[in-house]
C-alpha cells in the first residue's frame, strides 16, 4: 500500500497570504489527523476527520481550518498567515473506526516558511 | 485530551548499550503508543499497548505498561546510531485525540 502523501513538501509563503496543505491518507483509512510541529512549541494537535467529519479539534485559532472529502483526502487551510505559523505540518491516517484509536501513520510532512 | 510526559528529555549513549526512555500520564488509557521521529521528518509508529497488557515486545524494543503508576517504558536493547532519533509516547483514552509529549531526543554515539 502506497503510504500517506502530503503535498506541497515544502512551501514559503508572506505574511497575510493564506495557505492550502493537501494529505492523502492510506487506501482504506478513514481517519485523518493534522499536527503543527514547532521547535518552541513541539507537537500539537490540530483537527481529526472521520468520515468527513471534523471528530476533534485542538486549541488552535479559528484562521486555521480543514476539511475531509469522501475519498478521505484532507485538506486544512490557514488564513492570513502570521510568522509563528511557520512550522513542519504533519498529517497521519489511521484505520480507527468509532471510538477506538489504532496507530497513525504519518506523512512527511509539509515545511511552511512564513517571511 | 491528555498527553504523556517523557523523560529523559534528552539521552546519549554509545553504540551497543541499552536506551531507556519513560512516560508518565494523568489518566485512564485504552492504549499508549510509542512512536519515532527522525529529524524533520514524519513519526513512525513503533508499538501500542493496550491498557490490559502489561509488556509488549517487538524486535529490539520492550515496552512496558504499569497503569497503576500511569506510567510507561520504552528499552531499546543493543542500540545502533540509526536509533538516534526522537521518541515519543501518546496515550489514548477513548473519544479523545492522540497527544504527544515533547519527547525524549536519543543520541547513539558510534
Amino acid at each position: 500500500k502506497a503510504g500517506v502523501t502530503q503535498t506541497p513538501r515544502y512551501l514559503i509563503k508572506t505574511r497575510g497570504q493564506q495557505v492550502t496543505l493537501s494529505c492523502s491518507p492510506i487506501s482504506g483509512h478513514r481517519s485523518v489527523s493534522w499536527y503543527q510541529q514547532t521547535p518552541g512549541q513541539g507537537l500539537q494537535f490540530l483537527f481529526e476527520y472521520f468520515s468527513e467529519t471534523q471528530r476533534n479539534k485542538g486549541n488552535f485559532p479559528g484562521r486555521f481550518s480543514g476539511r475531509q472529502f469522501s475519498n478521505s483526502r484532507s485538506e486544512m487551510n490557514v488564513s492570513t498567515l502570521e510568522l509563528g505559523d511557520s512550522a513542519l505540518y504533519l498529517c497521519a491516517s489511521s484505520s480507527a473506526t468509532g471510538l477506538a484509536r489504532y496507530e497513525q501513520y504519518f506523512g512527511p510532512g509539509t515545511r511552511l516558511t512564513v517571511t | 485530551s491528555q498527553q504523556g510526559e517523557e523523560d529523559p528529555q534528552a539521552l546519549s549513549i554509545q553504540e551497543g548499550e541499552n536506551a531507556t526512555m519513560n512516560c508518565s500520564y494523568k489518566t485512564s488509557i485504552n492504549n499508549l503508543q510509542w512512536y519515532r521521529q527522525n529529524s524533520g521528518r514524519g513519526l513512525v509508529h513503533l508499538i501500542l499497548i493496550r491498557s490490559n497488557e502489561r509488556e509488549k515486545h517487538s524486535g529490539r524494543l520492550r515496552v512496558t505498561l504499569d497503569t497503576s503508576k500511569k506510567s510507561s517504558s520504552l528499552l531499546i536493547t543493543a542500540s545502533r546510531a540509526a536509533d538516534t532519533a526522537s521518541y515519543f509516547c501518546a496515550p489514548y483514552n477513548a473519544g479523545n485525540m492522540l497527544t504527544f509529549g515533547g519527547g525524549t531526543r536519543l543520541m547513539v554515539k558510534p
